[in-house]
């Protein structure tokens, strides 16, 4: 099956700087790429998401960024806000097909004040 | 529009205890989703229903089990509590199941087995 790897586990940045937060996936049939902000005590909020037959996606300061020759996907924050800090997921699912999502490990980004 | 709507926010039960967790959907979803979240394996698929009928069920043993009403309310079931199922299990509900159309996760139930 399709296993998703996240990486840093933890990000911690200036308030202002950019953050990168980079997934692998392994299945190469995968094409939809969605990412997740999930804050203390509530649910995963999808706040991006990227499908396979687009490289770049922008929404105000997110961005999202994919590779598909080397599976790898990216999400980019820009000018990061304290709100910013929160745990963010990435996943990835076949669209059409898979009822399901497989999600990678989280990074746990912090925005120092 | 009102969210998904997850019942309780917390539990705490024993081990050998039976448990169940109720998922009310956004109005007009028709697929419910259950995921269990762990420090240690994050977040995992458990089952999809849609209209009342398992779609799709994710690598957990027969002692996690689901159900799905007429008015899309979901229900999942642990029974025989162990140590390990202690979680936050999140439902997600959609119009017609797939992710990509858009999925909206409830805030979790924590369920802690004693």
């Amino acid at each position: 099956g399709e296993n998703v790897e996240q990486h840093p586990s933890t990000l911690s940045v200036q308030e202002g700087d950019s953050a990168v937060i980079k997934c692998t996936y392994s299945d190469s049939a995968s094409n939809y790429f969605p990412w997740y902000k999930q804050e203390l005590g509530k649910g995963p909020q999808l706040i991006i998401d990227i499908r396979s037959n687009v490289g770049e996606k922008k929404d105000q300061r997110i961005a999202v960024t994919l590779n598909k020759t080397a599976k790898h996907f990216s999400l980019h924050i820009t000018e990061t806000q304290p709100e910013d800090s929160a745990v963010y997921f990435c996943a990835a699912s076949i669209s059409g097909s898979a009822r399901q999502l497989t999600f990678g490990s989280g990074t746990q980004l912090t925005v120092l004040p | 529009k009102a969210g998904v709507t997850q019942t309780p926010r917390y539990l705490i039960k024993t081990r050998g205890q039976q448990v169940t967790l109720s998922c009310s959907p956004i109005s007009g979803h028709r697929s419910v989703s259950w995921y269990q979240q762990t420090p240690g394996q994050g977040l995992q698929f458990l089952f999809e229903y849609f209209s009342e009928t398992q779609r799709n069920k994710g690598n957990f043993p027969g002692r996690f089990s689901g159900r799905q009403f007429s008015n899309s309310r979901s229900e999942m079931n642990v029974s025989t509590l162990e140590l390990g199922d202690s979680a936050l299990y999140l439902c997600a509900s959609s119009l017609v199941g797939f992710p990509n159309y858009g999925y909206t996760f409830g805030s979790g139930t924590r369920l802690t087995v004693v």
